[in-house]
């Protein structure tokens, strides 16, 4: 089955830094590549994804990369704000997995006023 | 808010003991997917139903299971629970068509195993 990497564990940044997740996934078969925001306690929020036939794509302060003959996809937040601070993680589907979502072990981001 | 609703919030339960937790998709959503949060296993998914059959498992114990009614509604049962089952138990819905993979997560329900 899928297995979904996500580094770094932990991740500090100074107030309008930018900061990078990067995950690698292992089945080619992949082809749905989601981000999701959890704050402490709540639901993970979708924030983000990018499909396999695209290499990036972008919303305002955030945007995604995606590699697939590498297999990884990145994250990246500009100028970041203190209400950014969350738990990131990735996640990868496809559809011979009836789209369910392997989650990457989660990113705590801290920024730091 | 996603629009997938989940009840109870907060469950607090004996070892042993049997839990239903229950979950409402988004109006137009035919698809639920469950997921357990816990310390040690990151999120990790559970069962798939769609449109009331249930499409997909992954690392589901045998003392857990669930189902789809006829109104979309879905709802997971644990049993002869254990205190590793406590943890966060989400559901996702999805309209799981070609054009549409977003899930979007309910509030969740906290177990707690006693």
């Amino acid at each position: 089955g899928e297995n979904v990497e996500q580094h770094p564990s932990t991740l500090s940044v100074q107030e309008g830094d930018s900061a990078v997740i990067k995950c690698t996934y292992s089945d080619s078969a992949s082809n749905y590549f989601p981000w999701y925001k959890q704050e402490l306690g709540k639901r993970p929020q979708l924030i983000i994804d990018i499909r396999s036939n695209v290499g990036e794509k972008k919303d305002q302060r955030i945007a995604v990369t995606l590699n697939k003959t590498a297999k990884h996809f990145s994250l990246h937040i500009t100028e970041t704000q203190p209400e950014d601070s969350a738990v990131y993680f990735c996640a990868a589907s496809n559809e011979a997995s009836a789209r369910q979502l392997t989650f990457g072990s989660g990113t705590q981001l801290t920024v730091l006023p | 808010d996603s629009g997938v609703t989940q009840t109870p919030k907060h469950l607090i339960t004996a070892t042993g003991q049997r839990v239903t937790l229950r979950c409402s998709p988004r109006s137009g959503d035919l698809s639920v997917y469950w997921y357990q949060q816990s310390l040690d296993q990151g999120l990790q998914f559970l069962i798939q139903y769609y449109n009331g059959e249930e499409r997909a498992k992954g690392n589901i114990l045998e003392r857990f299971s669930a189902q789809q009614f006829p109104d979309l509604h879905s709802e997971l049962n644990l049993s002869s629970l254990e205190l590793g089952d406590s943890a966060l138990y989400f559901c996702a819905s999805s309209v799981s068509g070609q054009s549409s993979y977003e899930q979007y997560f309910g509030p969740g329900t906290r177990l707690t195993v006693t």
